[in-house]
């Protein structure tokens, strides 16, 4: 079975655009959850989509939103880039079969660079 | 609020050595707990979850972790340490409760010394 992937693995964008990352989960889970990763900050989790719907959400600002399709399929949407957006984003999938305790398969990443 | 917080941010071990890893925890409920190990330009792996079956967790790799409530901790250890185990380890807390919002710890990252 194919893992989580993520593209693209590598971005480079300046100050003031936006950004979209996408995220294709492990065949047949349904939960999709996304984590910012940067060396001051550590692991801060963003939001969760399960069923096209957003269960969770970190506190982060308005500009990063996401969305889940109806195959799973996820992206994440970052507006107004600002320097402290750089980062690697991680998108981890899961069957949430019992809640909390799911496995949760994270994917490699995408490294954003915001110049 | 859950926290998790990992006691030193930097372990040196020689090959072959104890491996230990600090972690503690708050949460006001019963807590899932994980360990996590990241390598180089990697996403993260599980190494082993709690869950409330048993207190005393077996992952792969080697490595195990003991859930000890009185302390609120879940340290990890392998007995013998390996090269290969050099990386940065994560250790996470989930409520479980409507939805999968993970909290991780700062992250340790493990040096194995010939």
């Amino acid at each position: 079975k194919a893992g989580v992937t993520q593209t693209p693995r590598y971005l480079i964008k300046t100050r003031g655009q936006q950004v979209t990352l996408s995220c294709s989960p492990i065949s047949g889970h349904r939960s999709v959850s996304w984590y910012q990763q940067t060396p001051g900050q550590g692991l801060q989790f963003l939001f969760e989509y399960f069923s096209e719907t957003q269960r969770n959400k970190g506190n982060f600002p308005g500009r990063f939103s996401g969305r889940q399709f109806s195959n799973s399929r996820s992206e994440m949407n970052v507006s107004t880039l600002e320097l402290g957006d750089s980062a690697l984003y991680l998108c981890a999938s899961s069957t949430r079969e019992t809640g909390g305790t799911d496995t949760q398969y994270f994917g490699p990443g995408t490294r954003l660079t915001v110049l | 609020a859950q926290s998790v917080t990992q006691l030193g941010s930097h372990v040196s071990v020689s090959e072959g050595a104890l491996v230990l890893l600090r972690c503690n925890y708050s949460s006001s409920v019963p807590p899932y707990l994980f360990w996590y190990v990241q390598y180089p330009n990697q996403g993260l792996q599980l190494l082993l979850k709690y869950t409330s079956a048993a207190t005393l967790v077996k992952g792969i790799n080697g490595f195990e972790a003991e859930f000890k409530k009185s302390e609120t901790s879940f340290h990890l250890t392998k007995p013998s340490a390996h090269m290969s185990d050099a990386a940065e380890y994560f250790c996470a807390v989930s409520d479980g409760t409507g939805g999968f919002k993970t909290i991780f710890g700062a992250g340790t990252r493990l040096f194995v010394k010939a």
